[in-house]
């Protein structure tokens, strides 16, 4: 069975530009999770998917960030525009349940 | 406001010691305490998990200790080897919300040969 995948692994852009991070969860997992790791500090949850809708979205910095799940299946989260305090490390982790999620290798976002 | 606080920050131990590493939460609707070990390079991996309605929890070398009353729990890594050099989160989460994980800022185990 696949694992969650994310790409790009790494991402560098420049301040003011928009990028765009996409998760694929586990097959058949309705749940889907984005997280973000700034600065060595904890792991943040951002917002929350089941299945195409969004029960979660506290965690999401400001109106800069966008996250959509098309058919319930991938995710992507946009960043637009970037700023320098949007780097860090952004996971995708999905699951069956609430409980028990499966994280991906992460999308390493550099803004300069 | 950090709901769930991890310590230390990083340890040492020696190939065959008991690493501990310790987490306090705040939040007494939590129902879910996992832990995950991280890889450089890697995403967070499931490593164990506990409810609160059971105090231990052990898994081959791995072992969960819970103090509900308290409101802490602790990972206890037996033989400890340097293949469990990695980052160690703790994490707490209400399941009958949204399932979100809180997690600790993290733990760099370094295990010497």
């Amino acid at each position: 069975e696949a694992g969650v995948t994310q790409f790009p692994s790494h991402s560098v852009i420049e301040k003011g530009q928009t990028v765009t991070l996409r998760c694929d969860p586990i097959s058949g997992h309705d749940n889907l999770y984005w997280y973000r790791r700034v600065m060595g500090k904890e792991i943040k949850f951002l917002l929350h998917f089941v299945k195409e809708s969004k029960q979660d979205e506290s965690g999401m910095p400001n109106n800069r960030f966008l996250a959509e799940r098309t058919g319930g299946t991938y995710s992507t989260l946009k960043v637009q525009p970037a700023e320098l305090e949007d780097s860090g490390v952004y996971f995708c982790a999905s699951s069956h349940s609430n409980f028990g999620q499966y994280f991906g290798p992460g999308t390493r976002l550099t803004v300069t | 406001q950090q709901q769930v606080k991890q310590s230390p920050q990083s340890l040492i131990v020696q190939k065959g010691g008991i690493s501990i590493i310790n987490c306090a939460y705040e939040n007494t609707a939590f129902d879910y305490f996992p832990w995950y070990q991280q890889f450089p390079g890697k995403g967070p991996a499931l490593l164990i998990a506990i409810r609160p309605d059971v105090s231990e929890k052990k898994e081959g070398r791995f072992t969960i200790s819970f103090n509900k009353s308290a409101k802490q729990f602790s990972l206890h890594i037996m033989d400890s080897q340097p293949g469990d050099s990695a980052t160690y989160f703790c994490a707490a989460s209400k399941t009958s919300n949204t399932g979100k994980l809180i997690f600790g800022q993290g733990t760099t185990l370094q295990v010497k040969p």
